[in-house]
Parts: C-alpha cells; sequence; structure tokens
C-alpha cells in the first residue's frame, strides 16, 4: 500500500506566475485534505475532499486558489498570480471513513518558493 | 474554537534517555481526537500515535506513548529510549467535531537527541 505521493517536491517561480501542484491519495481513501505549512509553524488548513466533493474552504484560500478532485482520486491546487506571501510548504493528507479519530497520512508536501 | 498550545520551542534529550513533549489543548467539543506527527528535516509529516478524548486508557505505540490528562486537557507525548533518529519537529494536533475533522495544530517542538 503506498503513501500519499505529492509532485513536484520543489517549485521555485517567479512573482505573478501561475503553479499547480498534484497529490495522489492512498488509494481508497475518500477523504483528502490541503494544509498550508510556513517556516517556524504548523500547518494550516486550506481545504478538504470527500470524495469528489470540496466541501469546506479555509479564510486562507484566496480567490487564487484553486483545489480539485475530479473523480475522487487525486487532486490538483493550483496558484493564480503567485505572490511572495505564497512561499510555504503545501501538505497533502488523506484518510478513510469519517470521525475524530481517523489519522490523516501525510505526503512529503510541496516546497514553492516565490523569487 | 479548538486551540493547540506547544510551549516548549525545542528540547535536548541524551541518547536512550526518555524526554516529554507537552501539548495542551482547548476545544469545547465532547468528542475529538488527539495526534502526534513527527516531521524530519526532509518535511514529510509521519503519523506517531492517537487519542480519543473517550478513551479510557492511554495510547501507545511501541516507544510512544501519550500521557492524557482529560481534566488539565494536557496530552503529552512520552519518547523512551529516544534514538538518533528522533531528532524532528514534533507536532500535536486535534480534531474535533467539525465534520471536515480538519486538524488543527500546534507550533511544534524541535527535539534534538544528544549521542
Amino acid at each position: 500500500d503506498t503513501g500519499v505521493s505529492q509532485n513536484p517536491r520543489h517549485k521555485i517561480t517567479k512573482r505573478g506566475q501561475n503553479v499547480t501542484f498534484r497529490c495522489d491519495p492512498i488509494s481508497e481513501h475518500n477523504r483528502l485534505y490541503w494544509y498550508r505549512q510556513t517556516l517556524g509553524q504548523g500547518p494550516e488548513f486550506l481545504t478538504y475532499f470527500q470524495n469528489e466533493a470540496q466541501l469546506e474552504k479555509s479564510r486562507l484560500l484566496s480567490d487564487r486558489f484553486s483545489a480539485e478532485r475530479p473523480k475522487g482520486s487525486f487532486s490538483t491546487l493550483e496558484i493564480q498570480r503567485t505572490e511572495q506571501g505564497d512561499s510555504a510548504m503545501y501538505l497533502c493528507a488523506s484518510s478513510f471513513g469519517q470521525g475524530a479519530l481517523r489519522p490523516q497520512h501525510f505526503g512529503d508536501g510541496t516546497r514553492l518558493s516565490i523569487l | 474554537a479548538q486551540k493547540i498550545t506547544q510551549t516548549q520551542p525545542g528540547m535536548f534529550v541524551q541518547e536512550k534517555e526518555a524526554v516529554t513533549l507537552d501539548c495542551t489543548y482547548d476545544t469545547s467539543d465532547p468528542s475529538y481526537g488527539l495526534f502526534w506527527y513527527k516531521q524530519p528535516s526532509s518535511g514529510e509529516m509521519i503519523f506517531l500515535i492517537y487519542q480519543g478524548s473517550y478513551d479510557q486508557q492511554n495510547a501507545t505505540e511501541g516507544r510512544y506513548s501519550l500521557n492524557f490528562q482529560k481534566a488539565r486537557k494536557s496530552a503529552n507525548l512520552v519518547i523512551s529510549a529516544s534514538q538518533l533518529g528522533d531528532s524532528a519537529m514534533y507536532f500535536c494536533a486535534m480534531s474535533g467535531m467539525d465534520s471536515s475533522y480538519k486538524l488543527i495544530f500546534g507550533s511544534g517542538t524541535r527535539l534534538l537527541v544528544r549521542p
């Protein structure tokens, strides 16, 4: 059983460019989460999907951010017109079922650097 | 609102000794989960252990145990027989009754194991 996979591991881009990250969850995990982690802080929730439905978005997710999970499998997170403040680690996690006691399993993250 | 507090920015421990990482939480939910994750310098978030709010016994997982004191709202992680590979950031997190079951993280504790 493979873990959560994220691509790319690192992304360096110029301010104003668009970037897209991909997350492949553990197979059969119906829930998929995106978090953002800045230096020296814990991860912060961005959004989550149950199957293909995006059910909640954080106020951190400005209108420049969009996430999709077509067919309830992999997910993409796109950032349009990147800004310096978008520099962070973007983490994807998945879990199975419902309940507060379902551990989320994380990928290795995508580290975004805006020049 | 839920909140996780980790008051130890950094800790040292001698190899083979035990160490306790502190975590206090605040929530009004009657049912919640508490989790600990390890984040090495490479960036991936590794799930270690979890505790349910209704669990009577403290959770254990190999060298990891969770010292759960519900009345004090604390969920400290105890690592026994520290190894050099335990050097990493450790995050305490919780999820609650919110249907997203998103994780709220603390700011983390950096643990350094001395040989």
